[in-house]
């Protein structure tokens, strides 16, 4: 189906652990981000893609990795979690400037 | 550096009142303005994009205005339904591609 999809959907890791959430669409959109949601912040942006290959840093970076090697994946790593990486992480993607749609998010709960 | 504020935080109205929601933003260099909604829990659906060349967009019973150059826009909702209850979020798009939010104005509103 088309659409962009974000997996897992809940994620539960250790405080020191390496760990990767997917974002994959399916419309060739060159623009993909992601978000972190915490209560009291709202959305803030970690990572944004333009294009593959090329990545910049958001608000919130430190302690996180992102690649686009693909126009249509773009994972966002955690090489080393902490307990304030807890969150809802959302994924997004739109076609240059215009509309930007939203994948359902991933839970991660680091204890 | 761009900065999206809301306000208010939260509005409770009862059934069948016109409201309206405002997002202001500090840096007027932006391509577009988009208006999200978020239920608990949910991911963000897209409701109405404004460019930055447009004064406002209609969608049924919502409508967005957006200028510029004071750096405002305001979402009006029409005859308020129970179902409208939900977190409205508002993001401008930098002309570095960014998508920056505000922190959103969680709507009550009662039967």
């Amino acid at each position: 189906d088309a659409g962009i999809t974000q997996s897992p959907r809940y994620k539960i890791t250790e405080t020191g652990r390496q760990v990767t959430l997917m974002c994959h669409q399916t419309w060739s959109h060159s623009y993909m981000f992601w978000y972190r949601q915490d209560l009291g912040h709202g959305l803030r942006l970690i990572y944004y893609s333009a294009a593959a290959d090329i990545t910049d840093k958001g608000e919130v970076p430190d302690g996180y990795v992102v690649s686009r090697s693909k126009t249509e994946n773009f994972p966002l790593t955690l090489e080393s979690a902490t307990r304030s990486q807890t969150s809802v992480y959302f994924c997004a993607s739109s076609d240059g400037t215009h509309k930007a749609f939203f994948g359902q998010g991933t839970r991660l709960t680091v204890v | 550096k761009q900065e999206v504020t809301q306000i208010p935080a939260a509005l409770s109205v009862p059934e069948g009142e016109n409201l309206v929601l405002n997002c202001s933003f500090t840096d007027s260099a932006i391509y577009n303005l988009q208006w999200f909604r978020q239920d608990p829990g949910k991911g963000l659906t897209s409701l109405l994009l404004i460019q930055s060349s447009q004064r406002e967009q209609t969608s049924g019973r919502l409508n967005a205005s957006l200028d510029k150059s004071s750096g405002r826009s305001t979402l009006y909702i029409a005859a308020s339904q129970p179902g409208d209850s939900a977190t409205y979020l508002c993001a401008v798009r930098n002309q570095g591609g960014k998508l920056i939010f505000g922190q959103g104005t969680e709507l009550s509103v009662k039967p």
